[in-house]
């Protein structure tokens, strides 16, 4: 069955980095769209960041554009998000997503359990 | 950007009663309009995608409408199972996906 496991949240100091790491099995990862999605404490769900099966395309919220990177390693099944320039509202549950279409459509048709970023001095 | 607003906030129901979730876009989405479920402690998971598509593996009492800017959630009888929170989110606008608020829907 589908499996995504997301790795790598702590506790990080503002402006330091993190890279979070998404560990994929069950499925052709190769041939998927992947994307990051996080939760505030006690919020709501916020899309962040899409690749498409072949890292040709990527987008990203306006929220993390320029501080966030998105990247795969199909030979290792693997997706990754490079955080830096940390803020207090990064802070959120962090899941890793799969996309119904390998180009990517938003149809978000797996999530793994998440992994919690604290940003906090 | 799309907002999507969900009503109520909070729906309190018992077992074997009907829930009706609803879920407005601040502008059209066609038919682009998913719902999850998020369990306490859980990843959220794909319930209906496309309006009224289930996904694999959701039980039918579980069913979607809507067209537009107005979409609905129906749960036909409540299970125990049920009780939880659930968001409207929408592709429309891909790649800029946006989620609605959230309805929790609790044991009366």
């Amino acid at each position: 069955q589908v499996q995504l496991a997301a790795s790598g949240g702590g506790v990080v100091q503002p402006g330091r980095s993190l890279r979070l790491s998404c560990a994929a099995s069950g499925f052709t990862f190769s041939s998927s769209a992947m994307h990051w999605v996080r939760q505030a404490p006690g919020k709501g769900l916020e899309w962040v960041t899409l690749m498409s099966y072949d890292g040709g395309n990527e987008h990203y919220a306006d929220s993390v554009k320029g501080r966030f990177t998105i990247s795969r390693d199909n030979s290792k099944n693997t997706l990754y998000l490079q955080m830096n320039s940390l803020r207090a509202e990064d802070t959120a549950v962090y899941y890793c997503a799969r996309d119904y279409d390998p180009s990517g459509s938003g149809r978000l048709d797996y999530w793994g359990q998440g992994t919690l970023v604290t940003v906090s001095s | 950007e799309i907002v999507l607003t969900q009503s109520p906030a909070t729906l309190s129901l018992s077992p074997g009663e009907r829930a009706t979730l609803s879920c407005r876009a601040s502008q059209s989405v066609n038919n682009f309009l998913a719902w999850y479920q998020q369990k306490p402690g859980q990843a959220p998971r794909l319930l209906i995608y496309d309006t009224s598509n289930r996904a694999t593996g959701i039980p039918a009492r579980f069913s979607g409408s809507g067209s537009g800017t107005d979409f609905t959630l129906t749960i036909s009888s409540l299970e125990p199972e049920d009780f939880a929170v659930y968001y409207c989110q929408q592709r429309s606008n891909w790649p800029a996906l946006t989620f609605g608020g959230g309805t929790k829907v609790e044991i009366k």
